[in-house]
């Protein structure tokens, strides 16, 4: 859908505090969800995906968990550094066919130095 | 090497004019995307080609008419430009469809007036 009255969510962190981002998906058939980051100014940069046959995948500080169950997946950043600041964006995509990938509203994490 | 391309960055014109945003990847990718994110950084998938043939076409006004030369070109044109097309608009790439992470360019700025 589009964001149409909807206000970018923020998310505030101390750095070196743990930050967590939280993301609902809409359908229950996607079985492929990924993780990307925009800084101002630049292009969303993947960090990480998960299948749905996982329930969490861990990478260079960051940590997908996935919830299949109530359709819910998570971004957790360890040791937040002001680098992190950005907008983060999960994605749903479904295999098999030309399925696209729908990404969602997007999360603004603000990193306080 | 810029795996991503697009330009012009920024593009500022008046409304009824005509203008065209040219992507091109190095990463020999075989699909291209063309995404829309609005001012509340709300990404919208437009179009999307599989091996030069178009695969997605999402409701998008007929005035935006993409053309993919070849596998590595995803240009986009858009006539009798309005107001509401203001946005910032991104190509992206994937080596598969679907499931392929996406490498997104650095976005093209278009400003109507």
């Amino acid at each position: 859908g589009e964001s149409v009255g909807l206000h970018l969510p923020t998310l505030s962190v101390q750095e070196g505090d743990n930050s967590i981002i939280n993301c609902a998906y809409s359908n229950s058939a996607s079985d492929y969800f990924i993780w990307y980051k925009q800084e101002s100014g630049k292009g969303p940069q993947f960090i990480i995906d998960i299948r749905s046959n996982m329930d969490k995948r861990q990478g260079q500080r960051v940590t997908v968990l996935l919830n299949k169950t109530v359709k819910h997946l998570s971004l957790q950043i360890a040791a937040t550094q002001p680098g992190d600041s950005a907008v983060y964006f999960c994605a749903e995509g479904q295999s098999g066919g030309y399925q696209k990938v729908t990404f969602g509203i997007g999360t603004k994490l603000q990193v306080i130095p | 090497d810029t795996a991503v391309s697009q330009t012009p960055k920024y593009l500022v014109t008046q409304m009824g004019n005509d203008k065209s945003i040219k992507c091109e990847q190095n990463l020999g990718h075989d699909t291209m995307y063309w995404y829309k994110q609005d001012s509340k950084k709300f990404l919208k998938i437009m179009f999307s080609y599989n091996n030069k043939e178009l695969i997605i076409n999402e409701t998008v006004p007929n005035r935006f008419s993409p053309k993919s030369p070849d596998k590595a070109h995803l240009n986009l044109h858009i006539n009798s430009l309005e107001l509401g097309d203001s946005a910032v608009y991104f190509c992206a790439s994937s080596q598969e469809w679907g499931y392929g992470t996406q490498y997104f360019g650095p976005g093209t700025r278009l400003l109507v007036l």
